[in-house]
């Protein structure tokens, strides 16, 4: 069975500080995983992922995570977080065995304050 | 252009009715999923179609039948709604299904009296 674990329900950070939204993972094969980003009621947009190659990945609006195995961890991060940031943050995971069913942990809410 | 688009966006209804829901993607996906969103934002996979072909089935009350008339469509109907039921549903498709990102849908917020 796979799983994700996002240990923290909500994360404070000051506007121009870096970010960091934790995420781990558990599968039985390879991991796909994935960040998505939820604005009030709107539906998930997708930020980035994680497929094979390089451990740091780039994606939408300057976030990044890196992929680390050992750890089996999937952070999101921001060099500089921006108020419009603000947002429920979701981490997703599947294996290459069930490539289409997507875990998703349980979200972090990020607040940026000025 | 809205990509993947889903009516109604609010469905009040009272318990024991029979309800749809309509969900179009003018993308070209061959795969289209339906998620619940509970009250605590706790996102699950229901069902997935992949090239009309139902290819994920979770553990769902047998009230909920999906249906794919093709590629660009999937529809959720649930029948004799119950208090439980009230949640946000959201589709979603994407492109094949080795690991493509998904694009959502803004939901559909169902609520039961």
């Amino acid at each position: 069975a796979q799983s994700v674990a996002q240990p923290e329900d909500q994360v404070n950070v000051a506007e121009g500080n870096p970010l960091t939204v934790k995420c781990t993972y558990s599968v039985s094969g390879n991991p796909y995983l994935f960040w998505y980003v939820q604005y009030p009621n709107r539906g998930l947009q997708f930020l980035l992922k994680y497929i094979t190659g390089d451990n740091l990945v780039k994606g939408s609006y300057g976030f990044e995570a890196e992929f680390n195995k050992s750890q089996t961890s999937f952070h999101l991060k921001k060099p500089s977080a921006l108020v419009s940031d603000s947002a429920l943050y979701f981490c997703a995971v599947t294996d290459t065995g069930t490539a289409s069913k997507l875990t998703f942990g349980t979200g972090t809410r990020l607040q940026v304050t000025l | 252009d809205t990509a993947v688009s889903q009516t109604p966006k609010y469905l009040v209804t009272q318990m024991g009715n029979d309800k749809s829901i309509k969900c179009e993607q003018n993308l070209g996906h061959d795969t289209m999923y339906w998620y619940k969103q509970d009250s605590k934002k706790f996102l699950k996979i229901m069902f997935s179609y992949n090239n009309k072909e139902l290819i994920i089935n979770e553990t769902v009350p047998n009230r909920f039948s999906p249906k794919s008339p093709d590629k660009a469509h999937l529809n959720l109907h649930i029948n004799s709604l119950e208090l439980g039921d009230s949640a946000v549903y959201f589709c979603a498709s994407s492109q094949g299904i080795g690991g493509q990102p998904q694009h959502f849908g803004d939901g559909t917020r169902l609520s039961i009296l």
